[in-house]
């Protein structure tokens, strides 16, 4: 199954900075999800974007989708301490067959106080 | 409060000892997920359950049993668990029947297998 890989694979900013994390993938998308896990925690949803949708925003996020590349971007802004966890992208498969998410391997946000 | 919850949250045992990790979620969600979650690897999906008494394979269901009698819990079995499947195991609901909406999940079960 097609995977989204998300790049850096670690981020260390300054509180109070932007962090922008990236999630490439291989084939055609129905939607994209991004999710946030703090160590050793169960994930939770931050937001969901359509494949006929270019930007969304959600308070200190914006996810943007481009089709044409394959990529999806994740903008915090004005990181918190609190931001500090990993990041996750999710795609499912194309058309009404697929019924899976699927995960990349996640970008490691630091944010130091 | 909506939750997934899942028991044991921490548990060590040996090779070959069958047990079972429970999965209960009180959103009336048609769809259940099992993931796995190892180092370097990711989430990695199990089994998972667009309805009741419907399962199928996710990438990796070797050495795993579910089972849906119920809408609200969706087990997973190891029948005789070894070493390579220790690892941190989530369980997830969406109210999507695809699976492919918003997932909730729950807190994450350790395994240990010695």
């Amino acid at each position: 199954s097609q995977q989204g890989e998300e790049d850096p694979q670690a981020l260390s900013i300054q509180e109070g900075e932007n962090a922008t994390m990236n999630c490439s993938y291989k084939t055609s998308i129905n939607n994209l999800q991004w999710y946030r896990q703090n160590s050793g925690r169960g994930l939770v949803h931050l937001i969901l974007i359509r494949s006929n949708e270019r930007e969304k925003h959600s308070g200190r996020l914006r996810v943007t989708l481009d089709t044409s590349k394959k990529s999806s971007s994740l903008l915090i802004t004005a990181s918190r301490a609190a931001d500090t966890a990993s990041y996750f992208c999710a795609t499912d498969g194309p058309g009404a067959g697929s019924y899976q998410l699927t995960f990349g391997k996640g970008t490691k946000l630091s944010v130091i106080p | 409060e909506a939750q997934v919850t899942q028991n044991p949250r921490y548990l060590i045992t040996v090779t070959g000892k069958k047990l079972t990790v429970t999965c209960s979620q009180n959103m009336n969600h048609e769809y259940m997920s099992w993931y796995r979650q190892d180092p370097g690897l990711g989430l990695r999906q199990i089994y998972y359950s667009m309805n009741v008494e419907v399962t199928d394979k996710g990438d990796v269901p070797e050495g795993y049993k579910v089972s849906r009698k119920e809408k609200r819990n969706f087990p997973l079995i190891l029948e005789s668990p070894s070493p390579n499947q220790t690892s941190l195991y989530f369980c997830a609901s969406s109210l999507s029947q695809g699976g492919t909406g918003e997932l909730f999940f729950g807190e994450g079960s350790r395994l240990t297998v010695l």
